[in-house]
């Protein structure tokens, strides 16, 4: 299948840092979506995208459709120790017949207070 | 509450043991999802259903079984599993083609222990 790929696998930073990770594709997609998991939870939607070039915010987090519809990023602004947990990035790829989401590796991020 | 609800949360079970899992939502959604998710690898995808329908079987061993008698629940049932099997079982629903402004919504997953 479609294949996605995450950096950093992890990361442990010290808590009022600023943290940047990505997703990448050698394919196209339609949609990207950012998802969140908990320690012990579901991964929980944090941000759509849905067009190349789009940037989208919640809250501390930052997101963008990367123009060429082959990646994108999310960033989080001065990280707080609830940040702790697992990012997903999730995506539609162009052509995808199932409609099915395809998931990247995931981000493990450890906040230090 | 995540509207997916999952049971057990936990579960130990000896690998002679049959067992289900469960997971029920009652979003409206019409397709539901099994993933598994093993330490330090990707969400791996198992089962779909669409319309009650199973529409995805990634190669999953025959020991997994799954039952999606309606819209609103889903099963796994498992039996004479190894211990490679334990995990975090995810259950999943979205609307089928998802919704894209909501994308899946998961529930918070039953962690499996097999001994």
């Amino acid at each position: 299948g479609q294949q996605l790929n995450q950096s950093p696998q992890s990361m442990f930073i010290q808590e009022g840092e600023d943290v940047s990770m990505n997703c990448t594709s050698s394919s196209i997609f339609n949609t990207w979506l950012w998802y969140k998991q908990d320690p012990g939870e579901g991964p929980v939607l944090l941000i759509a995208l849905y067009k190349a070039g789009e940037l989208t915010s919640n809250g501390r987090l930052t997101a963008q459709f990367g123009i060429t519809r082959k990646d994108s990023f999310l960033n989080i602004s001065a990280s707080i120790p609830s940040d702790v947990g697992i990012y997903f990035c999730a995506g539609l790829p162009v052509n995808n017949a199932g409609n099915m989401l395809t998931f990247g590796g995931g981000t493990r991020l450890m906040v230090k207070p | 509450e995540t509207g997916v609800t999952q049971t057990p949360r936990h579960l130990v079970m000896g690998m002679t043991n049959k067992k289900s899992l469960k997971c029920e939502q009652h979003l409206g959604h019409n397709a539901m999802y099994w993933y598994k998710q093993s330490a330090k690898k990707p969400l791996e995808l198992m089962f779909v259903y669409s319309l009650e329908e199973r529409v995805e079987n990634n190669s999953v061993p025959s020991r997994f079984s799954p039952e999606c008698p309606n819209s609103s629940h889903l099963f796994l049932h498992l039996h004479t599993l190894q211990p490679e099997d334990s995990a975090l079982y995810l259950c999943a629903s979205s609307l089928y083609p998802p919704d894209l402004n909501y994308g899946y919504t998961f529930g918070s997953g039953t962690r499996l222990t097999v001994v």
